[in-house]
């Protein structure tokens, strides 16, 4: 059974700080998702990472992938108060399965003035 | 506009009652999904589809009922056997290839009253 977990689960940061979530994986797997989620909202897709030493940013994020040792990670760089949200990663299983994704219990980041 | 629209986005249910979720995306994808979100955690898959006419169980079917009759829609129908139905309730689709984003509809809250 694949199982991702995220640390740390609950994240205070001051603006202009950097940070660095991380989202482990218990299969083999080179498929990975990061998605932010605003309270009582749906999910916004951030990031797909498809490959070992996949490395894609946007903004104030980047997020990598290291499929050896089943390792993502979503960096923060200098924090702003629009970055508070829950972030989630997701692992698809592979296979003929594509886009069955498990999710890790989510992030919740709150940036502070 | 091109998306997922899923209805009602507020649903009450009362004990005994089966409830129809709906789902319709324009994106001309293959792939459904249906995820149920509780307070404070990650997502879990219900159902998913590849194809039409043809659908397979998630990770907590029990208790849930889909069909895929149209590429389109994706219903979810929520029965009397599912015990603690309340929940947020999201619909995705996506392209049937691997690596390809996975999109999210805004969700239906389902409370049990």
């Amino acid at each position: 059974e694949l199982k991702v977990e995220q640390n740390p689960l609950f994240l205070s940061m001051q603006e202009g700080k950097n940070y660095t979530i991380y989202c482990n994986y218990s299969t083999t797997s080179d498929r990975l998702y990061w998605y932010r989620q605003d309270p009582g909202k749906s999910l916004e897709s951030l990031f797909v990472l498809l490959s070992n030493g996949a490395v894609k940013q946007e903004g104030r994020l980047m997020a990598s992938l290291d499929t050896k040792a089943r390792l993502s990670t979503l960096h923060i760089t200098a924090a702003v108060h629009d970055l508070s949200a829950t972030y989630f990663c997701a692992v698809d299983e592979g296979g003929t399965s594509y886009g069955k994704l498990t999710f890790g219990q989510g992030t919740i980041l709150t940036v502070h003035p | 506009d091109g998306g997922i629209t899923q209805s009602p986005k507020y649903l009450f249910r009362k004990e005994g009652q089966n409830v129809t979720l709906s789902c319709e995306q324009n994106l001309n994808h293959d792939a459904m999904y249906w995820y149920r979100q509780d307070p404070g955690q990650g997502l879990r898959l219900i159902y998913y589809s590849q194809i039409v006419n043809d659908f397979q169980k998630g990770d907590i079917a029990e208790g849930y009922s889909v069909s895929r009759e149209k590429k389109e829609s994706f219903p979810l129908t929520v029965t009397s056997a599912q015990k603690n139905p309340t929940a947020f309730y999201l619909c995705a689709s996506s392209k049937r290839t691997t690596g390809n984003t996975i999109y999210f509809g805004e969700g239906s809250w389902l409370t049990v009253v």
